[in-house]
């Protein structure tokens, strides 16, 4: 049984750049949810996808925006890109409904020059 | 808005000594989970507490929900080297966003 599987494992950008990370969920899963982690914090909720739709967002700019496949994986866009947004960005996928229990995939480090 | 603050942020036990890291919300949860990051990996689930006054165990680790579902707490008995890592408190006020806590680091020293 597959876990959360994330890509690219590290990327390296140049400030203005645009990247696209993707996300595929644990077996069973339905929906995903994006976390930006900086160092030494913990980490922040991005948006989160269920039914190809994005069900909630937190605290993050427009620059950075999300789609969901009919086969359940993800993808994350980031625009414009700061040296801010260095950072760890980690998938977890779960279930619409309870237990909400979340798995995390082992995360893309994104590094911005 | 919402924040989830956790004490201590780091935590220095010797093997076999105690751990507790406690969490506070500024608002009413829904419900609350748990995770353990290892240095240089993902956060992994522990537990959820949903209910009021909530005491769950496993093994070593204990995990308590406040009465008043604004605080939790997570007690390790006699660490063991294999519990370092950055301990995680994430918040729900039923909405579909968990807020993650600072973090307790703790290490463990054999």
């Amino acid at each position: 049984d597959a876990g959360v599987t994330q890509s690219p494992t590290h990327l390296i950008k140049t400030r203005g750049q645009q990247v696209t990370l993707r996300c595929s969920p644990k077996s069973g899963h339905d929906t995903v949810s994006w976390y930006q982690q900086a160092l030494g914090q913990g980490p922040q909720f991005i948006f989160q996808y269920y039914e190809e739709e994005e069900r909630q967002r937190g605290n993050f700019p427009d620059r950075f925006s999300g789609h969901q496949f009919p086969n359940y994986s993800s993808e994350l866009n980031v625009n414009a890109l700061w040296l801010g947004d260095s950072a760890l960005y980690l998938c977890a996928s779960s279930l619409a409904g309870p237990p909400y229990e979340q798995y995390f995939g082992p995360g893309t480090r994104l590094t911005v020059t | 808005g919402q924040q989830v603050m956790q004490i201590p942020q780091y935590q220095h036990v010797q093997e076999g000594e105690d751990f507790t890291t406690y969490c506070n919300s500024s608002t009413t949860l829904s419900n609350i989970q748990w995770y353990k990051q290892r240095p240089g990996g993902h956060p992994v689930f522990l537990i959820q507490l949903v209910k009021s006054g909530e005491v769950k165990k496993q093994k070593r680790l204990t995990f308590q929900f406040g009465e008043a579902k604004k605080n939790s707490s997570l007690h390790i008995t006699a660490t063991q080297t294999t519990d370092v890592g950055t301990y995680f408190c994430a918040g729900n006020s039923g909405t579909y966003k968990y807020i993650f806590g600072t973090g307790t680091r703790l290490k463990v020293l054999a």
